[in-house]
């Protein structure tokens, strides 16, 4: 079947540190990859996005790329800010779907 | 623009009542979705709605779970005889549609719902 695996949180840094979360993923054919994430209080919004192997998705200094021979999509950001602070959820559409199937969502949360 | 609402925002009611969430997506998507967010099950595809017809179900939970959509607009989520798994965040989202390649899915703030 297809599933999402993502590391457990909380995440907790300090201002302008590194970031990584890892996902890796499970699904036949050549999945669709997104990070989306979920500020307090706030509605899920899409951060990032990768449709084939090697593509790198960025937006607002995150990056992830899509790796078919290790079948992940880890996010990255080279340094993080106490607005960052959220719930990051890595996502995938299979081929043929137009349904998101999600992992179970990583909480970071950065002190100043 | 307006983006995707939903409403009732939160809904309290006893178990084994009826309730309907509704959800209007932005003006112009004709690809609708409903997925639930519960503490043990994380976040779960429910039904997809491409214009009035639902190609894809498959996230259902049971027979008490049903959704239209009307005019390629509104849509309803109605829950029967409600149970306390049926508590968690109810989310919409809608896209531009179509198939064959990607369009971002907009999510709504989410129906709150707690079965007593």
């Amino acid at each position: 079947g297809n599933s999402v695996t993502q590391m457990e949180g909380p995440v907790t840094l300090s201002e302008e540190a590194f970031l990584t979360i890892n996902c890796t993923y499970t699904a036949t054919g050549y999945p669709s990859l997104f990070w989306y994430v979920q500020y307090p209080g706030e509605g899920l919004q899409l951060l990032l996005k990768a449709t084939k192997a090697d593509d790198k998705g960025s937006n607002k200094g995150f990056e992830a790329t899509y790796r078919k021979e290790t079948t992940s999509f880890h996010l990255e950001k080279g340094s993080v800010q106490v607005s960052d602070s959220a719930v990051y959820f890595c996502a995938l559409i299979p081929t043929g779907f137009q349904k998101l199937v999600f992992g179970t969502g990583t909480r970071l949360l950065v002190s100043p | 623009g307006a983006g995707v609402s939903q409403s009732p925002s939160n809904k309290v009611t006893e178990k084994g009542k009826d309730v309907e969430l509704r959800c209007d997506p932005i003006s112009g998507h004709t690809a609708l979705y409903w997925y639930r967010q519960s503490l043990g099950q994380g976040l779960e595809f429910l039904i997809y709605f491409q214009g009035n017809s639902a190609p894809d179900k498959s996230g259902l939970p049971s027979d008490r779970f049903s959704a239209e959509r009307t005019g390629g607009s509104v849509s309803t989520l109605t829950i029967q005889r409600t149970q306390q798994e049926d508590s968690a965040v109810y989310l919409c989202a809608s896209s531009l549609g179509g198939t064959g390649s990607y369009n971002e899915q907009f999510f709504g703030p989410g129906t709150r719902l707690t079965v007593l």
